[in-house]
């Protein structure tokens, strides 16, 4: 079964300081994977995904995300981040055909963004 | 270009009454997923549809819940009776095949 881990609950940092949040699955067939972000009082939005191809995907707002199948990984990363950041980031995988789009979402990572 | 719609946005009942939230997806969308967001339990997967058709329906929690999709272009999710600990964000999302999926505004339901 496809499972997904997201290493930190919250991440505090400094406007204008970079910075990584981490995601590992676990699947044994092929895999998309997707980072969503939910902003306060609001339904999810898709930052990223990869489906195939370059491993390292560029999303929107200045993140991107690099897919490492041997550390089965898929960390998000911004080099300078605003406050508007503050947010909860979500790291999602699917096998896309066999689950029929079904997503397993990781348990979210707080990022506060401080001034 | 409407996203995925839902309503009500905002729901508060007593305990024991029927609760019926809803939600439009994105036209030309042929999946559609009903999620709910607790402190607790963080999104849970609660039932999703191809082509109209419920294809997994194991994250229901009790038979006190039950959704329907009667067309490509609404599904209902319901709750009856209502307890205080469904009180929650409901959300629902819908995709293209095996595309990203995208998310309602969520419907916050109070159950008192």
């Amino acid at each position: 079964a496809q499972s997904v881990t997201q290493l930190d609950s919250q991440v505090p940092v400094f406007e204008e300081a970079p910075v990584e949040l981490r995601c590992n699955y676990s699947s044994s067939v092929s895999v998309y994977l997707f980072w969503y972000v939910q902003y306060p009082n609001q339904g999810l939005q898709l930052l990223l995904k990869y489906l195939s191809g370059s491993t390292l995907v560029k999303g929107i707002n200045g993140f991107e995300a690099e897919f490492n199948k041997s550390q089965t990984s898929f960390h998000l990363r911004k080099p300078s981040v605003h406050i508007s950041d503050t947010a909860e980031y979500f790291c999602a995988v699917s096998d896309g055909y066999n689950q029929g789009g079904k997503l397993i979402f990781g348990q979210g990572t707080e990022l506060s963004v401080k001034p | 270009d409407a996203g995925v719609i839902q309503s009500p946005r905002h729901e508060v009942t007593e305990m024991g009454q029927e609760v019926t939230l809803r939600c439009k997806p994105i036209s030309g969308h042929n999946s559609l997923f009903w999620y709910r967001q607790t402190m607790m339990r963080g999104l849970e997967l609660l039932i999703y549809f191809n082509n109209n058709v419920p294809i997994d329906d194991s994250g229901m929690p009790e038979d006190r819940f039950s959704a329907k999709m009667p067309n490509a272009s609404f599904s209902t999710l319901k709750i009856q009776p209502s307890e205080p600990r469904d009180s929650a964000v409901y959300f629902c999302a819908s995709s293209f095949f095996y595309n990203e999926q995208f998310f309602g505004p969520g419907t916050r339901l109070t159950v008192l």
